[in-house]
């Protein structure tokens, strides 16, 4: 079964950091772009990043960028997500997903696998 | 960056009746416009990519069309279980955008 389990959420304060996991089983990890995307509860999807899937391209909402890395560890079939000067507003579920094609950009993000995502608590 | 404006918001409707719900890019993306079903507690699930092209295992009733900036998702005849929030998705380039979304809800 394809699958995309997200840890590493919680409640922390402003300013402080975070680094998200995305554990991938049932596919060629190394073959697909992984994506972050977020959403609010009860309010729509915000794509936050992307990573090809040899790294060779990254990508990042204007929202985060300067903020927050992306990286992957194709041997261990992970992907992660460090967030630094956490700020409020990044309060969200925040789910990994997988792209719907091999070998392709971040870019051209179509997701076809999410995870359940992990939920982002920012507050003092 | 292109924008992505869905309408309606909300979308009451009755079992059986045809659904549209449109989505207006910005500017031209071709036909790269995926659209994804997020029911009520559940992660989205992809049901529509290149504009027209169904996932793999969603039902014929869904259907997309268009191209360049203005594109449609129909439900041919709603059920139940598609009682959701409908996005649209554009990827002809970074950043991949979401539209804000459409509720549909039985009447």
């Amino acid at each position: 079964e394809v699958q995309l389990v997200e840890s590493g959420g919680g409640l922390v304060q402003p300013g402080r950091s975070l680094r998200l996991s995305c554990a991938a089983s049932g596919f060629s990890f190394d073959d697909y772009a992984i994506h972050w995307v977020r959403q609010v509860p009860g309010k729509g999807l915000e794509w936050v990043s992307g990573i090809s899937w040899n790294s060779g391209s990254i990508g990042y909402a204007d929202s985060v960028k300067g903020r927050f890395t992306i990286s992957r560890d194709n041997a261990m079939n992970s992907l992660y997500l460090q967030m630094n000067s956490l700020r409020a507003e990044d309060t969200a579920l925040y789910y990994c997903a997988k792209d719907f094609q091999p070998r392709r950009k971040y870019d051209y993000g179509v997701f076809d696998i999410w995870g359940q995502g992990t939920m982002v608590t920012v507050s003092s | 960056d292109i924008q992505m404006t869905q309408s309606p918001s909300s979308l009451p409707a009755s079992v059986g009746d045809r659904v549209t719900i449109t989505c207006r890019a910005s500017q031209d993306i071709s036909y790269y416009l995926a659209w994804y079903q997020q029911k009520p507690g559940k992660v989205p699930k992809l049901l529509i990519y290149a504009a027209s092209t169904l996932q793999s295992g969603v039902p014929s009733r869904f259907s997309g069309s268009g191209s360049g900036t203005d594109f449609t998702l129909t439900i041919s005849s709603l059920q139940p279980e598609d009682v959701a929030t409908y996005y649209c998705q554009k990827y002809n380039s970074a950043p991949p955008t979401f539209g804000g979304g459409t509720k549909v809800e039985i009447k």
